[in-house]
């Protein structure tokens, strides 16, 4: 069975810092994977996707960016972190019939 | 563009209540429609999906319909616990875009006391 794994779970982070997640799949090859994020009392909004290895494609112009080094692994990054950037980071993969599977996330407090 | 509109929270109800969380969407074509659950500091679950008009998705006694005519997938269960408290999203897939894309609702947080 599939898996999705990341981290860290939770961040603490100061303004102008920089910044790595990682997502990564297990049980399933060149999946396409999915980075949201998740401001506080909000929905969740799509930052970037790829579908394949160092195919990435951004959806919301930002402080963020993500690549793919591998078929199973997500990185999300910023070389300086701004206060908005805090939120709940979720990275997600698809599967089958359009479905998308999520992991359990990355809280991000940048102070 | 497709949206999806969710009725505003919190749903506040007593264990064993009848539950509806409504929700809206404007798409072209056909998407598919999903509901997923967040609980507190998780990641989502898919809830469940269906993927064409009159579809019925149900799972953990929740059921949603795909009605095509009133384009909604309103989320109803006949007896909530209070285990089921939780943030509900509703989602459609963009069939117009060349990769899978969800389109969220804001969420609609449901509260059940005992």
């Amino acid at each position: 069975s599939q898996t999705i794994h990341q981290w860290p779970a939770t961040l603490v982070q100061p303004v102008g810092s920089p910044l790595s997640l990682e997502c990564t799949v297990e049980g399933t090859s060149n999946p396409n994977l999915y980075w949201y994020r998740q401001a506080a009392g909000r929905g969740l909004q799509l930052l970037f996707y790829s579908v394949g290895i160092g195919q990435i494609s951004s959806e919301v112009p930002q402080n963020l960016s993500a690549s793919r080094p591998q078929d199973r692994q997500f990185i999300l990054s910023s070389k300086k972190l701004l206060l908005s950037d805090s939120g709940f980071y979720l990275c997600a993969w698809r599967g089958g019939a359009d479905t998308q599977y999520f992991g359990p996330g990355t809280r991000l407090t940048v102070l | 563009g497709n949206s999806v509109t969710q009725m505003e929270g919190p749903v506040t109800l007593s264990e064993e209540a009848f539950l509806t969380i409504n929700c809206t969407y404007t798409a072209t074509g056909y998407p598919s429609l999903f509901w997923y659950v967040q609980y507190p500091g998780e990641g989502l679950q898919l809830l469940l999906k269906a993927t064409k008009a009159d579809d019925k998705g149900s799972n953990k006694g929740f059921e949603a319909t795909y009605r095509k005519e009133t384009t909604s997938f309103h989320l109803e269960k006949g007896s909530v616990q209070v285990s089921d408290s939780a943030v509900y999203f509703c989602a459609l897939s963009d069939v117009n875009t060349g990769f899978q894309k969800l389109v969220f609702g804001t969420g609609t947080r449901l509260l059940v006391s005992p």
